[in-house]
C-alpha cells in the first residue's frame, strides 16, 4: 500500500516568514495529492491540492509543488500569519475505493 | 446544509465496554470513511463505505466493526473497548470514485480507561 512521509513534525515561523512541508510518497500510482489544515478541536479542511498532471498550484498565500519523478511534493506557505497557526497534513490517493493515505502531519507555529 | 456530523463527541470507556459512533451526511454523498487520529501518525483509515449495504476495511480495522445500513449515515461500533482505542475518531465522506475532496467531520474524542 501507499507510504506518506511528512517533514518536519514541528515547524516555529515568525510573522511575515516562509513556512515549507515537505511530503514523499511510495506508489507511483497515486494521483491526487491534497493538503488538509485541522485547527484546535475541529477536522481537517481541505486547503489547496494538486493532481499528478500538474507541476505547481497557487492559490493567494499557499502553493503546493509536485514532483513526479521524485515522488514528493511541498506545501508553501507566504507572508505567514498568526491565523496560519495549525496542524498541516499531506496525503496521497489511491485510486481503488478513492482512499487517502496520510502523513503524520506538521504543527505549524506563526509567532507574532 | 449541516455537512458531517459526528455523534458523540466525547465519550469515557471502560475497558471491555461497547459503543458505537455515529456519522451522518446530508450531502448525499456515496463513499465513507471512519479514520482514528493518534499523535504524529496522522489519520489511518479504519473502514470504509462505498456505497450503502457496503463496507471494505482500511489500514487498521481490527477491533471495529461498521455497517452503512443507509446511505447517509455510517456506524463504527468497538464491541469490547480496550486502552489502545483511546483516540480521536473522524468520518468523512465524499461524493464518488471520481470525486477528490473528502469532507470531514468534527470528531469524537474517545478514552478507554
Amino acid at each position: 500500500g501507499e507510504n506518506v512521509e511528512q517533514h518536519p513534525s514541528t515547524l516555529s515561523v515568525q510573522e511575515g516568514d516562509s513556512a515549507v512541508i515537505k511530503c514523499t510518497y511510495s506508489d507511483s500510482a497515486s494521483n491526487y495529492f491534497p493538503w488538509y489544515k485541522q485547527e484546535l478541536g475541529k477536522g481537517p479542511q481541505l486547503i489547496i491540492d494538486i493532481r499528478s498532471n500538474v507541476g505547481e498550484k497557487k492559490d493567494q498565500r499557499i502553493a503546493v509543488t509536485l514532483n513526479k519523478t521524485a515522488k514528493h511534493f511541498s506545501l508553501h506557505i507566504t507572508e505567514t500569519q498568526p491565523e496560519d497557526s495549525a496542524v498541516y497534513f499531506c496525503a496521497a490517493r489511491e485510486a481503488a475505493g478513492n482512499k487517502l493515505t496520510f502523513g503524520g502531519g506538521t504543527r505549524v507555529l506563526v509567532k507574532p | 446544509n449541516a455537512g458531517v456530523t459526528q455523534t458523540p463527541k466525547f465519550r469515557v470507556l471502560k475497558t471491555g465496554q461497547s459503543m458505537t459512533l455515529l456519522c451522518a451526511q446530508d450531502m448525499n454523498h456515496e463513499y465513507m470513511y471512519w479514520y482514528r487520529q493518534d499523535p504524529g501518525m496522522g489519520l489511518r483509515l479504519i473502514h470504509y463505505s462505498v456505497g450503502e449495504g457496503t463496507t471494505a476495511k482500511g489500514e487498521v480495522p481490527d477491533g471495529y466493526n461498521v455497517s452503512r445500513l443507509k446511505k447517509q449515515n455510517f456506524l463504527l461500533g468497538l464491541e469490547s473497548a480496550a486502552p489502545s482505542q483511546t483516540s480521536v475518531y473522524f468520518c468523512a465522506s465524499i461524493q464518488d470514485g471520481n470525486s477528490y475532496e473528502q469532507y470531514f467531520g468534527p470528531g469524537t474524542r474517545l478514552t478507554v480507561t
